[in-house]
């Protein structure tokens, strides 16, 4: 069974550029999450789709973040403009949509912004 | 608020030791609580979770964790440590969402294992 792909695994880019980062989640799993983790720290969610619904973007930085699943299934997350601070991993994981469900995630998307 | 507290940054133990690492939890109300790890360059993996029912949850690669409510803790725990068990182990407490839930972790526990 194919995992959560991320693209591009690393990416390096200067202040004020913007970058998306690509999500495809396991086949069937209705319900997607990104998370940014800081070098330290533990995952934090930004952001929760259900389909290509909004779930929770409560600790998404709408200024500057923003995030889609158009047709339900890919989801991209976007910066625009970068910030020194939005250096970190960008892990996407999926579910199926029931509470129990075990959230599977991806390799992730190490962003440097210099 | 949903919270988790990982005392232990960093833990060194010798290859066939004991493991545990400590986990305190707060959470308004009955908590899902999940061990993940992640090993350099990967993405997180499940190694347990709890739900409900027998406080002593079975995971892979033969860790174990036990829900004390009493204590607000979720340690986890593994009798014979392997040189591959050496990575950052994460806890978790589960809220509702709107489908799915909703993962708040720890900041983690580096584990190093001296051969």
């Amino acid at each position: 069974e194919a995992g959560v792909a991320q693209s591009p695994r690393y990416k390096i880019i200067e202040k004020r550029q913007s970058v998306a980062f690509w999500c495809n989640p396991i086949s069937g799993h209705a319900t997607l999450y990104w998370y940014q983790q800081i070098l330290g720290q533990g995952p934090k969610l930004l952001i929760q789709f259900q389909n290509n619904g909004v779930v929770d973007d409560s600790q998404l930085p709408k200024d500057r973040f923003s995030a889609e699943r158009l047709k339900g299934v890919d989801s991209t997350l976007k910066i625009q403009p970068a910030k020194l601070e939005d250096s970190a991993v960008y892990l996407c994981a999926s579910s199926f949509p029931d509470f129990t469900d075990t959230q599977y995630f991806g390799p992730g998307t190490r962003l440097t912004v210099l | 608020a949903q919270s988790v507290t990982q005392p232990d940054i960093h833990i060194t133990v010798s290859e066939g030791a004991s493991l545990e690492l400590r986990c305190n939890y707060s959470y308004g109300a009955t908590p899902y609580l999940f061990w993940y790890v992640q090993s350099p360059g990967q993405g997180l993996q499940l190694l347990l979770k709890y739900f409900s029912g027998d406080t002593l949850v079975q995971g892979i690669k033969g860790f174990e964790a036990e829900f004390k409510r009493s204590q607000s803790s979720f340690n986890l725990r593994k009798p014979s440590v392997h040189w591959s068990d050496a990575a950052e182990y994460f806890c978790a407490v589960a809220g509702r969402a709107g489908g799915g839930n909703k993962l708040t972790f720890g900041t983690g526990t580096q584990l190093k294992v001296e051969l």
